[in-house]
């Protein structure tokens, strides 16, 4: 099975409202790092995170190794935040072999 | 942020011929790294390199792939002979290190279509 299961798989959401993505692992995940490809299909590094929490701007990220999952927490939707968010773990600080969750697809209407 | 470039974006190619994919990492970057997307589905690590060598490869580096970084130029990504399954889009990145210093920064890929 999936060792890094993200969910939702889609989400739509109206500009202004908050959302939060999940990440549950079935790997003794040491690190997380969050990701959004865009339209275009670059991949931008959003978080990169050791068990805690991180904020930038109206982003927000929390990873848990204990209970083995990983948040990541929109507020206030703008337009350009929609794409494709990737949640990706690394195993036993694995020099940079990360194993990357399906995906959320997010699409933010007017 | 740091920025990892990619050359060329997209690469069109007849089955069996030889393809070379180049990467400019992050410039003080140690670790070189590459991934490879399938239609928009997750990401699949392929190999990553440290110091001239691949330090690890997934069952999806075939023998056909080989990747090098001569002499602090491009870091490559060469697939010889290539097949029709080998097409996807390739993405290159580096970090400065390792465990703490993780931080993947990846480049926009590289679409490679063969034929």
């Amino acid at each position: 099975g999936d060792k890094v299961k993200q969910s939702p798989s889609a989400l739509s959401l109206q500009e202004g409202t908050n959302s939060a993505l999940r990440c549950n692992f079935s790997i003794a995940a040491t690190t997380v790092q969050w990701f959004l490809q865009n339209p275009r299909g670059s991949l931008i590094n959003l978080f990169y995170l050791v068990p805690g929490t991180k904020e930038n701007g109206r982003l927000k990220s929390a990873f848990d190794s204990k209970e083995s999952y990983s948040t990541l927490h929109i507020r206030d939707a703008q337009l350009e935040d929609s794409g494709t968010y990737f949640c990706a773990a690394c195993q036993n600080y694995n020099q940079g072999k990360l194993i990357f969750g399906q995906g959320t697809k997010l699409s933010i209407k007017p | 942020g740091p920025k990892v470039l990619q050359i060329p974006s997209h690469q069109i190619i007849d089955m069996g011929q030889m393809v070379t994919l180049n990467c400019d990492p992050v410039s003080n970057h140690l670790y070189f790294y590459w991934y490879k997307q399938i239609l928009g589905q997750q990401m699949e690590f392929l190999v990553n390199f440290y110091n001239g060598k691949v330090m690890e490869k997934s069952k999806l580096f075939k023998d056909q792939f080989s990747v090098e970084r001569p002499d602090g130029s491009y870091f490559t990504l060469k697939i010889q002979p290539t097949a029709l399954e080998d097409s996807a889009v390739y993405f290159c990145a580096s970090s400065p290190g390792t465990g703490a210093n993780e931080r993947l920064f990846f480049g926009h890929g590289t679409k490679l279509s063969v034929l």
